[in-house]
């Protein structure tokens, strides 16, 4: 197992800014994804953060609008960039062991966009 | 990516009584898993199944993969208030679009 740590846990941020969100690993891990929930619905994947690479982005998503970073195994940022109302969500870092498509979930960040 | 579908969306019943969730796809998975989420926190896995036709037991659940590896089941026997939660199908990284369960005292 691993345990998943994420900062901030909840934000209320105005529309235009930006926000950078913090995923912390207690152990190496290859493979770390971000996610996106709306309270009660399912989670959409929104990228695969590589380490020493460039995240693979889902269709629907962009990097100038979700920036990533993974500079290490046990760390990654996503940014949520020029923000507005709809960007309001939970977002959700998971990492995957070595199990086949196991996947251990942060805490998640609630975002509110004023 | 694949899709997963998830009956029912919503689901309240009583204490005591007993449900089954089904999860469907038009595509094969080599592996299906199913987690649950409580509010305010994160997934957490529940089992993960691998083999057509296998059937985990965990306690008062019950999970199966259908035999062509498109679908899968779970149930729940006795549910009790703590079962509430919003429970997700996943083939690995793709989730299903959940189903929320209510267990009223």
């Amino acid at each position: 197992s691993a345990v998943i740590s994420q900062k901030p846990s909840r934000d209320i941020c105005q529309r235009g800014t930006s926000l950078t969100i913090q995923c912390q690993v207690d152990s190496q891990v290859t493979m770390m994804f971000w996610y996106r929930q709306q309270p009660g619905q399912s989670l959409t994947l929104i990228a695969t953060a590589n380490q020493g690479s460039e995240a693979t982005y889902e269709s629907g998503f962009v990097i100038d609008k979700f920036p990533i970073s993974r500079p290490n195994l046990t760390f990654s940022t996503l940014t949520v960039s020029n923000m507005s109302p709809e960007d309001s969500s939970i977002y959700l870092c998971s990492v995957s062991t070595t199990t086949v498509g196991t996947q251990y979930f942060g805490p998640g960040t609630r975002l509110l966009v004023l | 990516t694949q899709l997963l579908e998830q009956s029912p969306q919503f689901l309240s019943i009583q204490e005591g009584e007993n449900l089954t969730v089904y999860c469907n796809s038009s595509s094969v998975f080599s592996s299906l898993q199913w987690y649950r989420q409580e509010p305010g926190e994160g997934p957490v896995l529940l089992v993960t199944v691998v083999t057509g036709g296998e059937v985990k037991k965990l306690k008062r659940l019950t999970f199966q993969f259908g035999d062509a590896r498109k679908d899968s089941s779970l149930h729940i026997t006795a549910a009790q208030p703590g079962d509430t939660g919003l429970y997700l199908c996943a083939g690995g990284v793709y989730f299903g679009t959940g189903t929320s369960l209510t267990v009223i005292p």
